[in-house]
């Protein structure tokens, strides 16, 4: 149990395009979803907080208004990156965490490596 | 500043050899501590929490709230434990939000 699953596991597009990323908790209701930014061979990198039909808490230096996030269900959370650039080639990593399940755990996502040429 | 600091970056060690992954931390309250490990090709996945004090893949780690540590330990190496560890914090402000470390990449070497 405590599935969390990311689409599209990779994604290739070009600068100034609009890439949707998509988090899904298979079997269990995520009151909580996380973004993570990683980069190769560094740490993960929190980018912001969603709860279930609110507005997402950014950390601070990210862009709201670049990376929109949405969390409209207790199973999806989406990440939009708007205008990509090259600069926001990344590996997006997101997790969730559920009401009923150990409380501070949180389940990762495979993530998603995204290319901006 | 909250804070958790892996000073290794990269820890070699033999087959059936100790293994040690530092993990210290800096939190002004009684954070929950959590170990994940990532296998190459793999998501991150949880290994060890504090507050279960449990041993799992013969991994254990204690928490040490006078030195604020909490460290990775395993007598015997092998060489599948081969992966990332990241250490991990939560505080209690009600956000739930991770604070991770570094990382630390352990190879076991054959």
């Amino acid at each position: 149990g405590a599935v969390v699953s990311q689409h599209p596991s990779w994604v290739i597009c070009k600068s100034g395009t609009s890439v949707k990323i998509e988090c899904r908790s298979l079997d269990f209701q995520a009151t909580t979803m996380f973004w993570y930014r990683q980069f190769p061979k560094q740490s993960l990198m929190l980018m912001a907080t969603s709860n279930e039909g609110s507005k997402a808490t950014y950390e601070q230096g990210v862009e709201k208004d670049k990376f929109l996030i949405n969390h409209a269900s207790l199973t999806l959370s989406t990440l939009t990156v708007t205008s990509a650039h090259p600069e926001d080639s990344s590996f997006y990593i997101c997790s969730a965490r559920g009401s009923g399940r150990a409380y501070n755990e949180q389940f990762f996502g495979p993530g998603t490596r995204l290319t901006v040429l | 500043a909250q804070r958790v600091t892996q000073p290794e970056k990269l820890l070699s060690v033999f087959k059936g050899a100790p293994v040690e992954l530092k993990c210290n931390y800096s939190y002004s309250g009684s954070p929950e501590l959590f170990w994940y490990v990532q296998y190459s090709r793999q998501r991150l996945q949880l290994l060890l929490r504090h507050i279960s004090r449990e041993s799992i893949k013969g991994f254990t780690a204690d928490l040490n709230k006078g030195e604020t540590s909490f460290h990775l330990k395993k007598p015997f190496a092998q060489e599948e434990d081969s992966a990332m560890y990241y250490c991990a914090l939560v505080g209690t402000s009600g956000t739930y939000k991770y604070i991770f470390g570094t990382g630390t990449r352990l190879k076991v070497l054959a």
